[in-house]
């Protein structure tokens, strides 16, 4: 079946570094979508991407969709505490199954 | 506009017991969602509910169920309860079935089995 990789699974920055996740599937995506978790909350959207190649940005935030569309990155610049969370990626199969990447899980070091 | 509710927030259960967690939907939303979520681990998709029929489910055993009701609440029943059904269940809620829109999701119920 489908399968989606995330990478890193950890990451530990100091604050103002830059923050990088990817997002890996085994077949071709309709669309992609992001979401955070902060610790003892639960999954927050944050964005959806369609298009091959896109590229949208929130403040800080810039997500990538591959052109193959089959891969995607959130990248975070000049990280904050508040940025600290889980961040997945999330896809639709063509059979209607929701799959959740493994996650990234970010700390940052104050 | 209130957000996705689920009930209860806890729940205590002894192996071989039966659980019912709640989900209530954001108001005019139609599908349903749940996810088990273990301990330190990602989201596994469990149901997919969309007005009011079953649409699709993960890979769980049967014994994992639910369903949707005409105001598109929806129940998670978990039947003859083991220990590694120990987790957080989230629901989430979308406007639509068709298509892949923002899910919104409630709280959790950490169910705890013993």
């Amino acid at each position: 079946g489908q399968q989606v990789m995330q990478i890193p699974q950890y990451q530990h920055v100091q604050e103002g570094e830059d923050f990088t996740t990817y997002c890996n599937s085994s077949t071709t995506l309709s669309n992609i979508q992001w979401y955070k978790q902060r610790p003892g909350g639960h999954p927050v959207f944050l964005i959806q991407l369609v298009k091959s190649g896109e590229v949208k940005k929130q403040k800080r935030l810039t997500f990538q969709f591959g052109e193959a569309k089959k891969n995607s990155s959130l990248h975070i610049t000049a990280t904050q505490t508040t940025d600290v969370g889980t961040y997945f990626c999330v896809m639709k199969t063509s059979y209607d199954k929701v799959i959740f990447g493994p996650g990234t899980s970010l700390s940052v070091i104050p | 506009e209130a957000g996705v509710t689920q009930s209860p927030t806890h729940l205590i259960k002894t192996r071989g017991q039966q659980a019912t967690l709640r989900c209530s939907p954001i108001s005019g939303h139609t599908s349903v969602y749940w996810y088990q979520q273990a301990l330190g681990l990602g989201l596994q998709f469990l149901l997919w509910y969309d007005e009011g029929e079953e649409r699709n489910r993960g890979n769980f055993p049967p014994r994992f169920s639910g369903r949707q009701f005409p105001n598109y609440s929806s129940e998670l029943n978990v039947n003859a309860l083991e220990l590694e059904d120990s987790a957080l269940y989230l629901c989430a809620s979308t406007r639509t079935g068709r298509g892949f829109y923002e899910q919104y999701f409630g709280p959790g119920t950490r169910l705890t089995v013993t």
